[in-house]
């Protein structure tokens, strides 16, 4: 029973496109996060949701956005694609905000190809 | 300069052996430490995690934090093929929340 699933798996598509990644958790936890991963494998997070509320918000083009529904599912819509957004996006979700010792539990990771 | 950083490898051991692994980092304002593994085409997952100076041990993982050097280990005794992964090192502190800085990863290869 998959804890943090992500959708698609794979997105192949055209630059200045716009598509969306959906993430879901069925663990209960209130806490979400979008992180990019590049080719290099520095993961570096990019957007946190607590119980529907955006709690991190980094230096991202605003091309970015995240849409949280319910604390179960967060969602990354990007506009215009460019080719430096091909990428690995990871969704992680967590108990709790604020002390820094909640672990994060990490999906498989959507794999973006900007052609 | 990276906040974090670790030896991407690949560091190839034969099986049975120690793979040790380590991150040194800037901010001494990191108070959590954490490991995570992450196997090809998958999601990180946490391995072992610190709060301070000290040691974990966890089976066949120990973890060690020199904060003084500013400096972290993850040992992984008698490796099995299936420890072969990408180790990721992470560390946060409390008014950052859960804002975790992750290092690059250092690829391990345990030769059968």
């Amino acid at each position: 029973d998959t804890a943090v699933s992500q959708t698609p798996k794979y997105l192949v598509t055209q630059m200045g496109n716009d598509k969306s990644i959906k993430c879901e958790q069925n663990l209960g936890h209130d806490t979400m996060y979008w992180y990019k991963q590049d080719s290099k494998k520095f993961l570096k997070i990019m957007f946190s949701y607590n119980n529907k509320e955006l709690i991190i918000n980094e230096t991202v083009p605003n091309r970015f956005s995240p849409k949280s529904p319910d604390k179960a599912h967060l969602n990354l819509h990007i506009n215009s694609l460019e080719l430096g957004d091909s990428a690995v996006y990871f969704c992680a979700s967590s108990q709790g905000i604020g002390t820094g010792d909640q672990p994060q539990h990490f999906g498989d990771g959507t794999r973006l190809s900007i052609l | 300069q990276k906040e974090v950083e670790q030896d991407p490898g690949p560091l190839s051991v034969p099986e049975g052996a120690i793979v040790s692994l380590n991150c040194t980092y800037s901010n001494s304002a990191f108070q959590y430490f954490m490991w995570y593994r992450q196997y090809s085409r998958k999601g990180p997952e946490l391995l072992m995690y610190t709060y301070s100076s000290g040691n974990k041990e966890d089976g066949r993982f120990t973890a060690q934090v020199d904060k003084s050097s500013k400096y972290i280990s993850l040992f992984i005794r008698d490796s099995q093929p299936s420890d072969s992964a990408t180790y990721l090192c992470a560390m946060n502190f409390k008014a950052a929340g859960n804002k975790l800085t992750f290092g690059g990863g250092t690829r391990v290869l345990v030769k059968p």
